[in-house]
């Protein structure tokens, strides 16, 4: 069965700091994995999703991820903290290939606070 | 355009009342979805319909009744609902249920009195 693991509910980053944001899954088949944002009383924004091209993906607002198969990992990470970073992040995964659920698996989220 | 609208944006109930969700895509997807999100939580699915048919039911109680009347839209009717199901409830399309990545709608939020 797929499963999702965001380790820190809740991580702090100053302004202009590195924000990583750590998701790891678990899969029997390469999957689909996906980061989404949901600022207070809005729906999820897509940032970037892997789908088995390249292992560094680029998303938008200066987001990035990299999959490592190794570690069956997919952290989110951006150079450079902005206000309007802070935010609930959500790491998904869902099935690929010719078998498993094509159901998004999400994980609890983690809130990013940006202090000035 | 990769818009998902819904309407309306916030919804109060009795718990005698009958309401409806709406959802509106026009992104030609395929496969629509009905969410529930309690806060602090991620979102939980109720409802897949695939191509307009109905192709998963979360085991969903019956006072929540999805309506997918043509490709681009999809509704959710409520009745008796419990103060328990006040939420948030997001509607999200994709290309197909196996391909492509869901987008969300801005959701909208039911308190149930």
């Amino acid at each position: 069965a797929q499963s999702v693991t965001q380790l820190g509910s809740h991580v702090s980053v100053s302004e202009g700091a590195l924000v990583l944001l750590r998701c790891n899954y678990s899969s029997s088949v390469p999957p689909y994995l996906f980061w989404y944002v949901q600022y207070p009383n809005q729906g999820l924004q897509l940032l970037l999703k892997y789908t088995s091209a390249a292992t560094l993906v680029k998303g938008i607002n200066g987001f990035e991820a990299e999959f490592k198969k190794s570690e069956t990992s997919f952290h989110l990470t951006k150079p450079s903290a902005h206000m309007s970073d802070a935010a609930e992040y959500f790491c998904a995964v869902s099935g690929g290939g010719t078998s498993g659920t094509y159901k998004y698996i999400f994980g609890t989220g983690t809130r990013l606070k940006v202090l000035a | 355009d990769t818009e998902v609208t819904q309407t309306p944006k916030h919804l109060v109930m009795g718990m005698t009342n009958k309401k409806s969700l709406k959802c509106e895509q026009h992104m030609g997807h395929r496969a629509m979805y009905w969410y529930k999100q309690k806060a602090k939580k991620p979102p939980e699915l109720m409802f897949v319909y695939s191509y307009e048919k109905l192709s998963i039911n979360e085991s969903v109680p019956s006072r929540f009744s999805p309506e997918c009347p043509n490709s681009s839209l999809l509704n959710l009717h409520l009745h008796a609902l419990q103060p328990e199901d006040s939420a948030l409830y997001l509607c999200a399309s994709s290309q197909g249920q196996r391909t492509g990545e869901q987008y969300f709608g801005p959701g909208t939020r039911l308190t149930v009195t």
